[in-house]
């Protein structure tokens, strides 16, 4: 089942804070963090495991709620270069066989202006 | 570069025909996914491999299919092609089966006409 992403776009100036909510009604494993820029492929973010470790790049911060299936993303001090549409993706905590690919979110747009 | 290679870049075919997308992992990775990206349906997940074995199908349709060799690169075939299959479609790939980042290809973009 598809996470839900919210909002659906956001358009900020330079310097100034989003935010980006991802939440599934499934038991997740893990929570995965994309950018994809117009005509190019997804760029990998972050992925936030369940009990909390974390891998990713420094200028990024999330936060997984278990309780809750949810994660969010925090773009501080935004720059042009963090436009493009984000998206979440999620790994179901039970899977056949152990493995399942990533179901994305519908994406949310950022728009970062001058 | 990515470190993940896709080829062709673009391919534009009839439809009824078929096509092969191929894709040549990132050093060090065994698991390869394939994901359809269109404007209305996001990306979606056809159908991945793990050190050669299928290891979980998404939404892959029965005319389409997929293999890993033993030298990790892994092959999408698209058969009977239809208007509707028009899209961007991607190999990823990441160390190990769950728990890793993706590291996606540049894509492949098929027009069917």
């Amino acid at each position: 089942q598809q996470p839900v992403q919210s909002p659906q776009a956001v358009i900020l100036r330079e310097g100034e804070d989003a935010v980006i909510n991802c939440s599934s009604s499934k038991a997740l494993y893990s929570v995965h963090w994309y950018r994809q820029k117009h005509g190019e492929a997804p760029v990998f973010l972050m992925i936030l495991l369940k009990g909390g470790e974390q891998k990713g790049h420094e200028k990024i911060s999330a936060s997984f709620n278990e309780k809750k299936q949810q994660s969010s993303l925090y773009l501080t001090a935004s720059q042009l270069s963090y436009s493009g549409t984000y998206f979440c993706g999620t790994e179901p905590w039970a899977s056949g066989g152990g493995a399942d690919g990533l179901t994305f979110g519908k994406g949310t747009h950022l728009i970062i202006q001058p | 570069d990515s470190g993940v290679t896709q080829t062709p870049k673009h391919l534009i075919t009839a439809t009824g025909q078929r096509v092969t997308l191929r894709c040549s992992p990132r050093s060090g990775d065994l698991s390869v996914y394939w994901y359809q990206q269109s404007l209305d349906q996001g990306l979606q997940f056809l159908i991945q491999y793990y050190n050669g074995e299928e290891r979980a199908k998404g939404n892959i349709l029965e005319r389409f299919s997929a293999q890993q060799f033993p030298d990790l690169h892994s092959e999408l075939n698209l058969s009977s092609l239809e208007l509707g299959d028009s899209a961007l479609y991607f190999c990823a790939s990441s160390v190990s089966v769950r728990g890793y980042g993706y590291t996606f290809g540049s894509g492949t973009r098929l027009t069917v006409v």
